[in-house]
């Protein structure tokens, strides 16, 4: 069946610009995780959602930072006012279920390549 | 918080040699998750350890997990160049709060010298 989908695969803005990354998770999936991941490094957690809610937001790092989930399904982080610090990929995971012991394998998608100039 | 470190940050072996990556939590873990990132690709799930001691066996992968949960390894016994990537490992804390976050370690890049 179809995997985690991103889109763009590519970005690139102006700094100061705002940018929309969308995620679409394997479907019947409830939790869905966004992370960014800068050149060469690890991967930073950034939002949790479980259904249409973000029990964990603590990962943001900035109010410029925000997410969303409808209908349980599609999430968009929105970066506003972006800074060439915001360069990164943005990874989006989906898994199973989550009894709130992140215990289920999460499913990556392809990753943003988010580039602010 | 939570903090997964992972060492070593490369390294690089001879086709058949043998690689291990070790993963250090500061606290204890309810389990871990180890995932393999090639090059240009996203990570892949590779296993999960929850109990105390675990080990499992991928094939030449070998995972264990530590008896007081809070460290893990990953060996590769005779790399191929097929192995060649970034290996993370990633775990759940067992504190409650957060629990449902997986703390990721920095990975640690395995390149295969043919």
């Amino acid at each position: 069946g179809a995997g985690v989908s991103q889109s763009p695969s590519n970005k690139v803005t102006e700094k100061g610009k705002d940018v929309e990354l969308r995620c679409d998770p394997i479907s019947g999936h409830t939790a869905l995780y966004w992370y960014r991941q800068s050149l060469g490094q690890g991967l930073e957690f950034l939002i949790y959602f479980q259904g249409n809610s973000a029990p964990d937001k603590s990962g943001l790092p900035s109010d410029r930072f925000s997410a969303e989930r409808t209908g349980g399904s599609v999430s968009t982080l929105t970066i506003q006012r972006t800074q060439q610090e915001d360069s990164a990929v943005y990874l989006c995971a989906s898994s199973l279920a989550s009894a709130g012991r992140g215990t289920d394998t999460q499913y990556f998608g392809p990753g943003t390549r988010l580039t602010v100039l | 918080g939570q903090q997964v470190m992972q060492i070593p940050q490369y390294q690089h072996v001879q086709e058949g040699e043998d690689f291990t990556t070790y993963c250090n939590s500061s606290t204890t873990l309810s389990n871990i998750q180890w995932y393999k990132q090639r090059p240009g690709g996203h990570p892949v799930f590779l296993i999960q350890l929850v109990k105390s001691g675990e080990v499992k066996k991928q094939k030449r992968l070998t995972f264990q997990f530590g008896e007081a949960k809070k460290n893990s390894s990953l060996h590769i016994t005779a790399t191929q160049t097929t192995d060649v990537g970034t290996y993370f490992c990633a775990g759940v804390g067992d504190s409650g709060a957060g629990s449902y976050q997986l703390t990721f370690g920095k990975g640690t890049k395995l390149s295969v010298i043919p």
